[in-house]
């Protein structure tokens, strides 16, 4: 398997504009979380789901922040509108629900809004 | 709600002597998982060693190993023989079991390795 994998790996974008990036989960994992990593709060919790379906979003920071599931392979985060102190390193990370193993993460996108 | 805390913000040790990484969290579950995870300059998050809470012996894997105290919510990593190649910054992790999954993060510890 390849692992998780995030795209884009870098994105700068300017102010204003709406930012997607993207998160292939581990093929067979149930669980996924979206973190965002900033030197100030460390590694926050945005949201996460379980086979599909968003269980707690109340890390998400604003209406600005949006996630979806649509199917077992593809998760995306949105910024729209984007501002500059959205700018971290977002990881996306699978596990399996059944308990015992570790979350896997890819690679992170670092996000530059200017 | 469960939260985690890391009180060392920076750690140094000398290479080939051991060193310890604190840990607590805040949790009313009884069963749950905690991991410690290493973050090294090229931002790959990797899983170091793992301990379930309903198992009372503490986890080892080479040279790292856990001190796992259930009733104090305390869980530090001891890094024996230091090698170059530890230095990282180090997550501990929590990993609910009976609310969801929900698995959240200390702030991180920056271990430097001195040669």
């Amino acid at each position: 398997d390849a692992g998780v994998i995030q795209s884009p790996r870098h994105e700068v974008t300017e102010m204003g504009q709406e930012v997607t990036l993207r998160c292939k989960p581990i093929s067979g994992h149930n669980s996924l979380f979206w973190y965002r990593q900033t030197m100030m709060r460390g590694l926050e919790l945005l949201i996460y789901f379980n086979n599909n379906v968003p269980i707690d979003d109340s890390g998400m920071p604003e209406d600005r922040f949006s996630a979806k599931m649509p199917n077992a392979s593809f998760s995306t985060l949105k910024i729209q509108p984007s501002e500059p102190r959205d700018s971290a390193v977002y990881f996306c990370a699978s596990t399996d629900l059944g308990g015992g193993a570790e979350a896997f993460f890819g690679q992170g996108t670092r996000l530059t809004v200017v | 709600a469960q939260t985690v805390t890391q009180s060392q913000p920076e750690m140094s040790v000398q290479e080939a002597e051991t060193v310890t990484l604190s840990c607590t969290y805040d949790t009313s579950e009884s069963d749950y998982y905690l991991f410690w995870y290493k973050q090294p300059p090229s931002r790959q998050m990797i899983l170091v060693i793992r301990q379930e809470a309903y198992k009372q012996q503490n986890a080892t894997e080479n040279r790292f190993s856990v001190n796992f105290q259930k009733a104090a919510k305390s869980f530090s990593l001891k890094i024996s023989d230091s090698q170059l190649g530890d230095a990282a910054m180090y997550f501990c992790a929590y990993r609910s079991r009976e609310y969801g999954n929900k698995l959240v993060f200390g702030a991180g510890t920056i271990l430097r390795v001195k040669s």
